[in-house]
């Protein structure tokens, strides 16, 4: 069984730019989710998608958007770059099909630095 | 809105020694409840979780038990190893999220 996966581990961009961030979820599971990782926080919860769409979204602002793809794989893109965007973005997958209050698992996640 | 609250860190401990790390959560209504471990540099990984009241969650040696009476899901360890050392979250399972708090950092020496 193959676990959650993300890319890069590590980016570095500057205020204003983009970025994508990319997820593959575990084998078998049909929705994601992501959350940021301020350093010395807990994550907060960004957005999930579920059969391509968006399912649910936390407090974040537009520029900060998503995509799911047929293998349930996802990127994470964000938009014009701020420097409190600085942080650990983290992947979890789950499968809907199970249980709606399904466990999430979690990939080793994306570092973030914008300068 | 829901939330989760952990003591703060770090907590410092000998090798052998007991671990509690307090969560309380406010939720409505009975939601799911994890304990995640993270590894510097690392992810998070599922340590243990319970679905409804009075259910006990256990793995590698760590327990925790969901008190829908005092809305609690504490994390414990007989003794503690050099190699538990990381940081813990605590979360609970709101509609289609988790929440978290803000973890407690373990630090075990020899």
């Amino acid at each position: 069984e193959t676990g959650v996966t993300q890319s890069p581990t590590h980016l570095i961009k500057t205020r204003g730019q983009q970025v994508t961030l990319r997820c593959s979820s575990q084998s078998g599971h049909n929705t994601v989710s992501w959350y940021q990782q301020a350093l010395g926080q807990g994550p907060q919860f960004i957005f999930q998608y579920y059969r391509e769409e968006e399912n649910g979204r936390g407090n974040f602002p537009p520029r900060f958007s998503g995509l799911q793809f047929p293998n349930y794989s996802s990127e994470l893109n964000v938009n014009a770059l701020e420097l409190d965007d600085s942080a650990l973005y983290l992947c979890a997958s789950s499968s809907k099909r199970e249980n709606p209050q399904e466990t999430q698992y979690f990939g080793p996640g994306t570092r973030l630095l914008v300068l | 809105g829901d939330s989760v609250t952990q003591m703060e860190g770090p907590v410092t401990l000998s090798e052998e020694a007991f671990l509690t790390i307090n969560c309380t959560y406010t939720a409505t209504g009975y939601p799911s409840l994890f304990w995640y471990v993270q590894y510097p540099g690392e992810g998070l990984q599922l340590l243990l979780k319970a679905t409804k009241a009075d259910d006990k969650g256990s793995n590698k040696g760590f327990e925790a038990t969901y008190r829908k009476e005092t809305t609690s899901f504490h994390l414990e360890k007989g003794s503690v190893q050099v190699s538990d050392s990381a940081v813990y979250f605590c979360a609970l399972r709101g509609f289609q999220k988790l929440v978290f708090g803000t973890g407690t950092r373990l630090l075990v020496s020899p």
